[in-house]
């Protein structure tokens, strides 16, 4: 159990909707990266937080955003779904930028 | 640009060892992690290297060459459980990890 906690484990949307995942990190920790992981590859880096400001992003378009609260808890929101956006997206906090990351559960997110 | 290179699987026996072998190019370094993710589930941390050698871990050891731009990670005494995807992330000048897709060990009892 690494204390990062993250909700729903699933959902299922159509196309076009928006979604909302939500992250609780770890106690201490300020830092929160995001990740999408598609099935048999790598996680890919969405992008990532420090005390409430994002702080380096990956190659994903804008409809995909995020927001840090002032407990370090965090949220990946995606706009106008698509299909591609079927994965498993995982959140990692971590004490600060560059240190250890410690996952979550993830939320498997299936758009139909 | 920014690369990571590992075996797609490799199989191995139970209590033998198995060595999985990575080589990266990144924009800076900052050290390399390696973790272990089983099916369906999140990675977890197994190791960290920021300086040229060896780190053991029980029955883990990891161990980096910054000149050469690689890394392994030596797993001993294979159980059935260590059967997962094991990934490794170099984290580049900007302090983010760069992901390959990792290497899917099988272990046949």
């Amino acid at each position: 159990e690494t204390g990062v906690t993250q909700s729903p484990t699933h959902l299922i949307k159509t196309r076009g909707q928006q979604v909302t995942l939500r992250c609780s990190s770890q106690s201490g920790h300020n830092t929160v990266s995001w990740y999408q992981q598609a099935l048999g590859q790598g996680p890919q880096f969405i992008f990532q937080y420090y005390r409430e400001e994002e702080n380096g992003r990956g190659n994903f378009p804008p409809r995909f955003s995020g927001l840090q609260f002032p407990n370090y808890s965090s949220e990946l929101n995606v706009n106008a779904l698509e299909l591609d956006d079927s994965a498993l997206y995982l959140c990692a906090s971590s004490l600060q930028g560059g240190d250890t990351q410690y996952f979550g559960p993830g939320t498997r997110l299936t758009v139909l | 640009g920014q690369n990571i290179d590992q075996p797609t699987e490799m199989t191995a026996t139970e209590g033998a060892i198995v060595q999985i072998n990575c080589t990266y190019q990144t924009s800076g370094f900052n050290g390399l992690f390696w973790y272990q993710q089983h099916a369906g589930e999140a990675p977890t941390f197994l190791s960290y290297n920021v300086l040229d050698g060896l780190e053991e871990k029980g029955r883990f050891s990891s161990f980096l060459s910054r000149s050469k731009g690689y890394s392994y990670l030596l797993l001993k005494e294979l159980q059935m459980k260590d059967s997962a995807s094991y990934l490794c992330a170099p984290m580049d000048s900007n302090y983010q990890l760069i992901w390959g897709a990792g290497t899917k060990l099988i272990i046949k009892p």
